[in-house]
């Protein structure tokens, strides 16, 4: 079965700019969260959607927010980006909520702001 | 701050040897998961072990988990050049939906 798909795979904006990163989970799979790696922070949460309500929210400015859809594909915004809004952001789905199996990740959106 | 403190930050061993790094964390988990990851691509999950297991074994992989001391161990036994990533370990928080990453350690396998 395919995985799950971010879209694009690489990004690059000036800064100010507004972003939107996609996400398209495993078939069948009702959460999607996003995560934001970077050398410095590593790993850290954003938020997690499930049947397209936010039910959790890591500790980010209000400048980054999500959606998810009825056929739970999930976006991500980010707005006025910063320098330090470059990273790597990683989607990953579960069947359910909380994810008692594990997560699926997809490979990942590479933002670089300029 | 990231609940997961993972070490040794890097290691660094030859083809065959086994593997083994430590996880540490701080609050009450539902599950501790181990996951790999390539060349700053995606997280591949390894391994899950739950609050009321204390080891849990998978292929070539171990894992370990003491609930009194907050702590899991990840072992890799006979490691393969193709085992070179970094691992992290994640614990899903109890009270939350979300994982809590470590900061990884870089596993580098020298054939």
């Amino acid at each position: 079965k395919a995985g799950v798909t971010q879209t694009p795979r690489y990004l690059i904006k000036t800064r100010g700019q507004q972003v939107t990163l996609s996400c398209s989970p495993i078939s069948g799979h009702r959460s999607v969260s996003w995560y934001q790696q970077t050398p410095g922070q590593g790993l850290q949460f954003l938020f997690e959607y499930f049947s397209e309500t936010q039910r959790n929210k890591g500790n980010f400015p209000g400048r980054f927010s999500g959606r998810q859809f009825s056929n739970s594909r999930s976006e991500m915004n980010v707005s006025t980006l910063e320098l330090g809004d470059s990273a790597l952001y990683l989607c990953a789905s579960s069947l359910e909520q909380g994810a008692a199996d594990g997560y699926t990740f997809g490979s990942g959106t590479r933002l670089t702001v300029v | 701050s990231q609940q997961g403190e993972e070490d040794p930050q890097a290691l660094s061993i030859q083809e065959g040897e086994n593997a083994t790094m430590n996880c540490s964390y701080k609050t009450s988990i539902n599950n501790l998961q181990w996951y790999r990851q390539n060349s700053g691509r995606g997280l591949v999950h390894l391994i899950l072990i739950r609050s009321n297991e204390r080891e849990k074994h998978s292929g070539r992989l171990r894992v370990t988990l003491d609930t009194s001391k907050k702590s899991s161990s990840l072992l890799i036994t006979a490691s393969r050049a193709a085992d070179t990533a970094s691992y992290f370990c994640a614990t899903d928080w109890e009270y939350g939906n979300k994982l809590v990453f470590g900061a990884g350690t870089i596993l580098r396998v020298k054939s």
